[in-house]
């Protein structure tokens, strides 16, 4: 149980579009999820925390205009990347936690290559 | 905020040995977890090993053991009997209680299980 997936694995796009990133919760409801940003050989950053219904809080630093991250309902969240650039280039992980819960649980992550 | 620290960039080990990673975390707070997490080359991060800092009594999960000392706040991992499947980076992860139970992530460590 508590499986979560990323849908796409990976992505490449071009300068400028957009991107979206979801991220499901297969087996459980996950009332907050969090997506992370992670550099190659590197640890794993907050970017924000969502919860489902209402908006997301996003860590200091962190773009809201560019990262837009919506959790509609208690199984999925998304994360677009808006206007992207190479700099974006990333991979992208998404964890998700059950009400009261403490444990998060993984995605496989996204890897976003922006060209 | 919280601090987590992992000074060994990368460490290895011969296969059946026993290898002890470092981490220290810097906090005031008193009601908190410790966990140690796996990344192997497939990026999916895997729970190892959770401590929960009202306990005294080390944390143990088959193989992998922690070393947890409040006072020095240290939490370091030993995995005995290591296997070839150990090799991956682990993080050592601090979350509060509370607070959006957020996990605030070291740099990490290369392991890498030689033959």
């Amino acid at each position: 149980g508590a499986v979560v997936s990323q849908h796409p694995s990976r992505v490449i796009c071009k300068s400028g579009t957009s991107v979206k990133i979801e991220c499901r919760s297969l087996d459980f409801q996950a009332t907050t999820m969090f997506w992370y940003r992670q550099f190659p050989k590197q640890s794993l950053m907050l970017m924000a925390t969502s919860n489902e219904g209402s908006k997301a809080t996003y860590e200091q630093g962190v773009e809201k205009d560019k990262f837009l991250i919506n959790h509609a309902s208690l199984t999925l969240s998304t994360l677009t990347v808006t206007s992207a650039h190479p700099e974006d280039s990333s991979f992208y992980i998404c964890s998700a936690r059950l009400a009261g819960g403490w444990e998060q649980y993984f995605g496989p992550g996204t890897r976003l290559t922006v060209t | 905020a919280q601090t987590v620290t992992q000074s060994q960039p990368e460490m290895s080990v011969q296969e059946a040995e026993t290898v002890t990673l470092s981490c220290t975390y810097d906090t005031s707070e008193n009601n908190y977890y410790l966990f140690w997490y796996k990344q192997p080359p497939s990026r999916q991060m895997i729970l190892v090993i959770r401590q929960e800092a009202y306990k005294q009594q080390n944390a143990t999960e088959n193989r992998f053991s922690v070393n947890f000392q409040k006072a020095a706040k240290s939490f370091s991992l030993k995995i005995s009997d290591s296997q070839l499947g150990d090799t991956a980076m682990y993080f050592c992860a601090f979350m509060r209680v509370g607070l959006g139970n957020k996990l605030v992530f070291g740099a990490g460590t290369i392991l890498r299980v030689k033959s």
